[in-house]
């Protein structure tokens, strides 16, 4: 079973549309990240959300944690085609637990030009 | 400030054979943590070293190991190679043990 569900799985949208990504877990965690990966390479961090209810924006991407530290969203305004990739959330949780981040499922994104 | 570097980038070893990646986290960071990324399974995390010891554990078997130098180098070796254990292999190194990840850019093991 994993932890953090990502939705939806597969992503593919105009240019110029607005999405959003979903990442839900019925576990608490200390902080959440958000990654974006490119074939080939190692995901690349986005931003760490810490505080329930936490909203930061990166550019045209915002990142929200929620109010229970249980689920995160990210919102993509005006996608353009260098949005395209893999998205992963990742919980931490540093209190128990074996793992040091937890992954999602991941939300492959495709922005059509 | 040099990026998490991951060598070799890509390997091709047969069934049986061992295999040993490498890992140096960017300067400064104490912690590196290890990965296996698949298309089934998305990243599973391996284990974590800081300050030359392992913190934590993934379920993975036995034939997963690895190491951390005094450099906060580390390596990672995988012995009795199966055709399952083709994925790309992740390194991510921290300042310390819970702050913020950085990964690099993998290595691509293909078994055959």
């Amino acid at each position: 079973t994993q932890l953090l569900e990502q939705s939806p799985q597969f992503l593919s949208i105009q240019e110029g549309e607005n999405l959003t990504v979903y990442c839900n877990s019925s576990s608490v965690f200390s902080s959440l990240q958000w990654y974006r990966q490119e074939p080939g390479e190692g995901p690349v961090l986005l931003v760490t959300v810490v505080t329930g209810g936490e909203v930061k924006k990166l550019k045209r991407l915002t990142f929200q944690f929620g109010d229970a530290r249980k689920d995160s969203s990210l919102h993509i305004t005006a996608a353009q085609p260098g949005d395209t990739g893999l998205y992963l959330c990742a919980g931490e949780r540093t209190n128990f637990g074996n793992e040091k981040l937890t992954f999602g499922t991941g939300t492959r994104l495709t922005i059509i030009p | 400030k040099a990026g998490v570097t991951q060598t070799p980038r890509y390997l091709i070893k047969t069934r049986g054979q061992q295999v040993t990646l490498s890992c140096s986290p960017i300067s400064g960071h104490r912690s590196v943590s290890w990965y296996q990324q698949t298309p089934g399974q998305g990243l599973q995390f391996l284990f974590e070293y800081f300050s030359e010891t392992q913190r934590n554990k993934g379920n993975f078997p036995g034939r997963f190991s690895g190491r951390q130098f005094s450099n906060s180098r580390s390596e990672m070796n995988v012995s009795t190679l199966e055709l399952g254990d083709s994925a790309l292999y992740l390194c991510a190194s921290s300042q310390a043990r819970y702050t913020e990840a950085f990964f690099g850019q993998g290595t691509r093991l293909t078994v055959v």
